[in-house]
């Protein structure tokens, strides 16, 4: 199983939005709507941002959003902030046996 | 609150073996489907192995299929995986993870696996 694609690096300035893309298949992304985000501080352990597509968790600002569209999902952070700043993974599960494939990261830097 | 706490970690010879834990707290650890994924320095997340409720299930990713071994006790709360021939590869930061409906919604803070001569 390929790792879902992500670009790997994005960014943008203070209150402004930054849209990270996830592609992957009609086997993984196109057949699930179960895709998830994690943003990632140096030297930290990932924190869940979205899940199911566009859900946050209880705690996790509005300013997080997500959506699919077809076999690419997307992840926007709108109002940037300077905890903003850190890398994103998406996810999606891809079938029982492969519960869980990774995209390969995106470096959010709020110039 | 939800506690992961792995430990095991350390450095090992290739075609070593380690086996890494996770201690849970905070939740009915015994109602959660339970993964590893790691992360070599510097690099990406990798989904490594994922374990029912039960431990009746597992499944592995390819590149450690019939190396590693997921399982729990789930009188003791603790999550376990077994790596055997290690590779240089295989180095990386390993993180316990709770599943929740599909969504990874609770990580440890990682155990260091470093495998070199």
């Amino acid at each position: 199983q390929s790792a879902l694609t992500q670009p790997p690096s994005a960014s943008g300035s203070p209150g402004q939005s930054v849209t990270i893309s996830c592609t992957g298949t009609s086997s993984d992304v196109g057949a699930y709507n179960h895709v998830s985000w994690y943003q990632q501080h140096p030297g930290k352990a990932p924190k869940l941002v979205i899940y199911d597509v566009s859900k946050r968790p209880s705690g996790v600002p509005d300013r997080f959003s997500g959506s699919k569209s077809g076999n690419t999902a997307s992840l926007t952070v709108s109002g940037l902030q300077a905890e903003d700043e850190a890398d994103y993974y998406c996810s999606s599960y891809a079938g029982s046996n492969i519960p869980c494939v990774f995209g390969t990261g995106t470096k959010v830097t709020v110039l | 609150e939800v506690q992961l706490v792995e430990s095991g970690g350390g450095l090992v010879q290739p075609g070593g073996s380690l086996r890494l834990s996770c201690a849970a707290s905070g939740f009915t650890f015994s109602n959660y489907w339970m993964h590893w994924v790691r992360q070599a320095p510097g690099k990406g997340l990798v989904w490594v192995s994922r374990i029912k409720t039960d431990g009746s299930t597992k499944v592995y990713a390819d590149s450690v299929k019939g190396r590693f071994t997921i399982s729990r006790d789930n009188a003791k709360n603790t999550l376990y995986l077994q790596m055997n021939s290690l590779r240089a590869e295989d180095t990386a930061l390993y993180y316990c993870v709770r599943d929740l409906d599909w969504k990874m919604d609770s990580w440890g803070q990682g155990t260091l696996v470093t495998v070199s001569s």
